[in-house]
């Protein structure tokens, strides 16, 4: 099953409005990884936040790490026609060698 | 080159052909993932390789599946006998040794887009 599952499944905003989505996971982990997938095909790395985290910045990215809650958001503030892509978040178990990706999300943002 | 990369890009065959992927990881990166992502899905984990230890095979989801990783680079991943239900995107990523480098990003390929007729 998906360690990560990203909340809303879909969102659609329009240009400069900021967007923000959630991801849960259930077991411990090590560190949560944001990525985003533009048509389909290869994945980017956005940003990770480590356990010992709570909140990391990049650009117009925000991400924050709720660990009681077992919860992460990734906001994108004042979002661009360019940041529609689907996102996904990633965890990783402490010791595991792997990443789990949840569904991923759909952002379309309208201009 | 400079990031992953993946052959072929497409690739079209009929039930119960042999196919084979290629995935090419960044120079110095020992570790190398699989994944298979179905239309509109999530990323399914297929295999993992490390360095020269045995690799994580508990996402391959038949023995129709199958990979290499020769030389500690390039990797392919072999799917004999192909069914329908095979078509998909397969993904290819690369990484430093994610436990010892304390770097935890995958690079990814763009993809291969297999189509099983």
């Amino acid at each position: 099953s998906q360690q990560g599952e990203e909340d809303p499944q879909a969102l659609s905003i329009q240009e400069g409005e900021n967007a923000t989505m959630n991801c849960s996971y259930k077991t411990s982990i090590n560190n949560l990884q944001w990525y985003r997938q533009n048509s389909g095909r290869g994945l980017v790395h956005l940003i990770l936040i480590r356990s010992n985290e709570r909140e990391k910045h990049s650009g117009r990215l925000r991400v924050t790490l709720d660990t009681s809650k077992k919860s992460s958001s990734l906001l994108i503030t004042a979002s661009r026609a360019a940041d529609t892509a689907s996102y996904f978040c990633a965890t990783r178990q402490g010791g595991s060698e792997k990443l789990v990706f949840g569904k991923g999300m759909k952002l379309t943002v309208n201009p | 080159g400079a990031g992953v990369s993946q052959s072929p890009s497409n690739k079209v065959t009929e039930k119960g052909k042999d196919v084979e992927l290629r995935c090419d990881p960044i120079s110095g990166h020992t570790a190398l993932y699989w994944y298979r992502q179905s239309l509109g899905q999530g990323l399914e984990f297929l295999i993992y390789f490390q360095g020269n230890s045995a690799p994580d095979k508990s996402g391959l989801p038949s023995d129709r599946f199958s990979a290499e990783r020769t030389g500690g680079s390039v990797s392919t991943l072999t799917i004999q006998r192909t069914q329908q239900e095979d078509s998909a995107v397969y993904l290819c990523a690369s990484s430093s040794d994610p436990l010892v480098r304390g770097v935890d990003e995958q690079f990814f390929g763009p993809g291969t887009r297999l189509t099983v007729l």
